[in-house]
């Protein structure tokens, strides 16, 4: 069964444009959640989405936003890039939500210029 | 300000010895914990996880302890090898969704 799958693998901005991230969860996974990974500050969890409805949303400005589609496939988008946006953003699917294992993707590098 | 990056604990051991890396979990309302071993440029990747009902749970060459007692998660690595060169993560889930709250993370070094 192939894994949770992200794209594009790298991207480069410069600030104040948008970018859009993709996620393909495993298949027949319903839950997907976002994460951003910094040096500075870790893995901190962004939202969490589950039958296209955004079912947790963590302490991020309103810049950052996301959507699930129907297939599960989840997009993640963050409006007028900040330099301090800079980090690898991962996404991780599960079946449920609550106690279920969840799997990450390789994540999405992004540098903001 | 200029942002500064999170000091990791490194731990550092032998081939062929047992590692064991710790964390103390923040939330006492937590009821499922993971732990998760993160090369460098990859994902983290799923190692083992454990419910707040159980004390124990052991995988292939993994053992993961849980004293909600005092918040502390332990990971146990059996015969520990090059390929377990890594930083590994605990992390909890408050309940009720998929939120995964990590830890700052521990550097594991092999040596040979």
């Amino acid at each position: 069964k192939a894994g949770v799958t992200q794209t594009p693998r790298y991207l480069i901005k410069t600030r104040g444009q948008q970018v859009t991230l993709s996620c393909s969860p495993i298949s027949g996974h319903r839950s997907v959640s976002w994460y951003q990974q910094t040096p500075g500050q870790g893995l901190q969890f962004l939202f969490e989405y589950f039958s296209e409805t955004q079912r947790n949303k963590g302490n991020f400005p309103g810049r950052f936003s996301g959507r699930q589609f129907s297939n599960s496939r989840s997009e993640m988008n963050v409006s007028t890039l900040e330099l301090g946006d800079s980090a690898l953003y991962l996404c991780a699917s599960s079946t449920q939500r609550g106690s279920y294992e969840q799997y990450f993707g390789p994540g999405t590098r992004l540098t903001v210029t | 300000g200029e942002s500064v990056g999170l000091h990791l604990p490194t731990l550092s051991v032998q081939e062929g010895d047992n590692s064991i890396i710790n964390c103390a979990y923040s939330n006492s309302a937590s009821d499922y914990f993971i732990w998760y071993k993160q090369e460098s440029g990859k994902g983290p990747q799923f190692i083992i996880d454990i419910r707040s009902n159980m004390d124990k749970r052991q995988g292939q060459r993994v053992t993961v302890l849980l004293n909600k007692t005092v918040k502390h998660l332990s990971l146990q690595i059996a015969a520990t090898q090059p390929g377990d060169s890594a930083v590994y993560f605990c992390a909890e889930n408050e309940g009720g969704g998929n939120k995964l709250t990590f830890g700052t993370g521990t550097q594991l070094k092999v040596e040979l």
